[in-house]
């Protein structure tokens, strides 16, 4: 089943920070991000799992609660770079990732 | 590390004819590949999963027989949409999964956009 994204699109300036919800109706033993670009192919970020650990990537984290079933990305200090459209991956079973409808990403100067 | 190809980038082709997309992992063996479908604005939609040296797994509502996937070792996938018709034009993405940061993790190839006229 996959998985609710919110919000659908948010506008920032620079600087500003923004968060990104992915929650499930299952229960969960990972979470996967993925960024893209317009017209290009998802780029990895970061992967979560069970245990409810928090990552960072730069200005980039994640945390997991596997109890509430939602993972959360939040953006510090945006910068133009962070364009694009992010989306939360979770297990389907094999390996298979299911992807969250996406959020759209704008930064503005 | 975990550089995943695809070719070609783009391909235009008639209605009828037959197209072969590949993806190659270039540094490392790839446990499982995968093939998405993504239209403009939408989320990626899984097609199939692809095992070396198995018959690849196609979710539901996926032809198989249009879709053909070939898995002919840890490096190599390919997805070949025969007969082509408008309706097939997309992106299609593939993926390389790998063990990293504790989990299995997808890195995806850069896409391979399709029209058919």
């Amino acid at each position: 089943q996959q998985p609710v994204q919110s919000p659908q699109a948010v506008i920032l300036r620079e600087g500003e920070d923004a968060v990104i919800n992915c929650s499930s109706s299952k229960a969960l033993y990972s979470v996967h991000w993925y960024r893209q670009k317009h017209g290009e192919a998802p780029v990895f970020l970061m992967i979560l799992l069970k245990g409810g650990e928090q990552k960072g990537h730069e200005k980039i984290s994640a945390s997991f609660n596997e109890k509430k079933q939602q993972s959360s990305l939040y953006l510090t200090a945006s910068q133009l770079s962070y364009s694009g459209t992010y989306f939360c991956g979770t297990e389907g079973g094999y390996n298979k990732l299911i992807f969250g409808a996406g959020t759209r990403l704008a930064v503005h100067p | 590390g975990a550089v995943v190809s695809q070719h070609p980038s783009r391909v235009i082709c008639k209605s009828g004819t037959s197209v072969k997309i590949e993806c190659r992992s270039l540094d490392f063996q790839a446990t499982t590949m995968f093939w998405y479908r993504q239209f403009p604005k939408q989320s990626l939609m899984l097609m199939a999963t692809s095992n070396e040296g198995s018959k690849a797994t196609y979710e539901q509502g996926v032809e198989k027989d249009k879709f053909l996937i070939n898995h002919a070792s840890l490096t190599l996938s390919t997805l070949t949409v025969t007969s082509a018709h408008p309706e097939d034009s997309s992106f299609y993405i593939c993926s390389a999964s790998q063990l990293a940061g504790g989990g299995e993790t997808q890195y995806f190839g850069p896409g391979t956009r399709l029209l058919v006229l």
